[in-house]
């Protein structure tokens, strides 16, 4: 139990286009979300917070008009890169929460390697 | 407020070896605890988790970790290493609130050589 899957798991696009990377709770009801951008040998950083229904919380210094978040479902959250540029190239992973006993633990996807050229 | 410090950004242990990964942790609440491990170019999978239960706490693939409050360490280990066992390791603490966010600290790259 508790998988999340992300899709794609790998996207290259060119400068000033944008990317929609989708992240799923296969087996249970996500009610909280979260996107972290994690750059080569460092560790996770986080992007926002997105509550079912709610608008996302996003942490200090990310740009809440370049990365669209949209938790439409107990399932499904949906991140978008705005025109993106080569700096927005990284590794994004996404990760759920859910209620019950599913509470107490982030469970995290594979992650979407993102290459802007 | 909550922190976790990792000592050692690298950790090299022998095939068969003792492994320790050292993770200490500061909260201003009763925290939950997580030991991450996460494979090139993948997500983070769950090792083990201490929620206030036991203390000493046992994960997937022969890994356990004990929670000491006095220390405030969540120390990772494993009595012999395998190959496999080659990755990173995130150690992360949140408060037992809904609203609490997970905080990480910054890896330990795990080495396994023959």
């Amino acid at each position: 139990g508790a998988v999340v899957s992300q899709h794609p798991s790998r996207v290259i696009c060119k400068s000033g286009t944008s990317v929609k990377i989708e992240c799923r709770s296969l087996d249970f009801q996500a009610t909280t979300m979260f996107w972290y951008r994690q750059f080569p040998k460092q560790s996770l950083m986080l992007m926002a917070t997105s509550n079912e229904g709610s608008k996302a919380t996003y942490e200090q210094g990310v740009e809440k008009d370049k990365f669209l978040i949209n938790h439409a479902s107990l399932t499904l959250s949906t991140l978008t890169v705005t025109s993106a540029h080569p700096e927005d190239s990284s590794f994004y992973i996404c990760s759920a929460r859910g209620g019950g006993s599913y509470q107490e633990t982030q469970y995290f996807g594979p992650g979407t390697r993102l290459l802007v050229l | 407020a909550q922190s976790v410090t990792q000592l050692g950004s690298h950790v090299s242990v022998s095939e068969g070896a003792l492994v320790l990964l050292r993770c200490n942790y500061s909260s201003s609440v009763p925290p939950y605890l997580f030991w991450y491990v996460q494979y090139p170019n993948q997500g983070l999978q769950l090792l083990l988790k201490y929620t206030s239960a036991a203390t000493l706490v046992k994960g997937i693939n022969g890994f356990e970790a004990e929670f000491k409050k006095s220390e405030t360490s969540f120390h990772l280990t494993k009595p012999s290493a395998h190959m496999s066992d080659a990755a990173e390791y995130f150690c992360a603490v949140r408060g037992t609130g809904t609203a609490s966010k997970l905080t990480f600290g910054t890896g330990t790259r795990l080495q396994v050589t023959l």
